[in-house]
């Protein structure tokens, strides 16, 4: 079945840091692939997402290439703030069937000032 | 403002009872969804439901039922035979007919806590 796998976290950065959280992923076809963010006690938000190879997913300074060779989903961001401070999941679904989302465990983001 | 609500934030249950999570959208969205997110992990799909009056089981069914009667909700009931429920419940929804017809939009969960 679908798969995700992100790298533990939680990641601990210094403001203006630069951010890598891996993301792999297991699934057969072209699942599009997301990047969501959740903030102390709230639900989640879309950050940025991709739908077919080669493609960059962008937004508020973080980037994602959909990498089809490596399977992979890596979010990036230049400069962290510490408001960038989340958990942040990847996910993928399908065009098809239940289109439900199969998610990572997520990776919890502390920036310090 | 549309968006999806979820109700009560907080919700604790005592061993033995049902207890029923409220989920409502007003973005016209078709398919609905009921994610489970316990600490650490990732979310878990236990209901979802792409039409009316049509549902279907998840990743993680047992102890949990639904119905969809309306477009706009979707709620998940809790049942006495789940054995561990204490988690945090997400409900989502998504448009079935659009160019991005595959992201989901998120309510702001509950927390249910049994006592």
């Amino acid at each position: 079945g679908d798969s995700v796998t992100q790298m533990e976290g939680p990641v601990t950065l210094s403001e203006e840091a630069f951010l890598t959280i891996n993301c792999t992923y297991t699934a057969t076809g072209y699942p599009s692939l997301f990047w969501y963010v959740q903030y102390p006690g709230e639900g989640l938000q879309l950050l940025l997402k991709a739908t077919k190879a080669d493609d960059k997913g962008s937004n508020k300074g973080f980037e994602a290439t959909y990498r089809k060779e490596t399977t992979s989903f890596h979010l990036e961001k230049g400069s962290v703030q510490v408001s960038d401070s989340a958990v942040y999941f990847c996910a993928l679904s399908r065009d098809t069937g239940r289109r439900a989302l199969t998610f990572g465990s997520g990776t919890r983001l502390q920036v310090q000032p | 403002d549309g968006g999806i609500t979820q109700s009560p934030k907080y919700l604790f249950r005592k061993e033995g009872q049902n207890v029923t999570l409220s989920c409502e959208q007003n973005l016209n969205h078709d398919a609905m969804y009921w994610y489970r997110q316990d600490p650490g992990q990732g979310l878990r799909l236990i209901y979802y439901s792409q039409i009316v009056n049509d549902f279907q089981k998840g990743d993680i069914a047992e102890g949990y039922s639904v119905s969809r009667e309306k477009k706009e909700s979707f709620p998940l009931t809790v049942t006495s035979a789940q054995k561990n429920p204490t988690a945090f419940y997400l409900c989502a929804s998504q448009k079935a007919s659009s160019s991005s017809y595959n992201e989901q939009f998120f309510g702001p969960g509950t927390r249910l806590t049994v006592l």
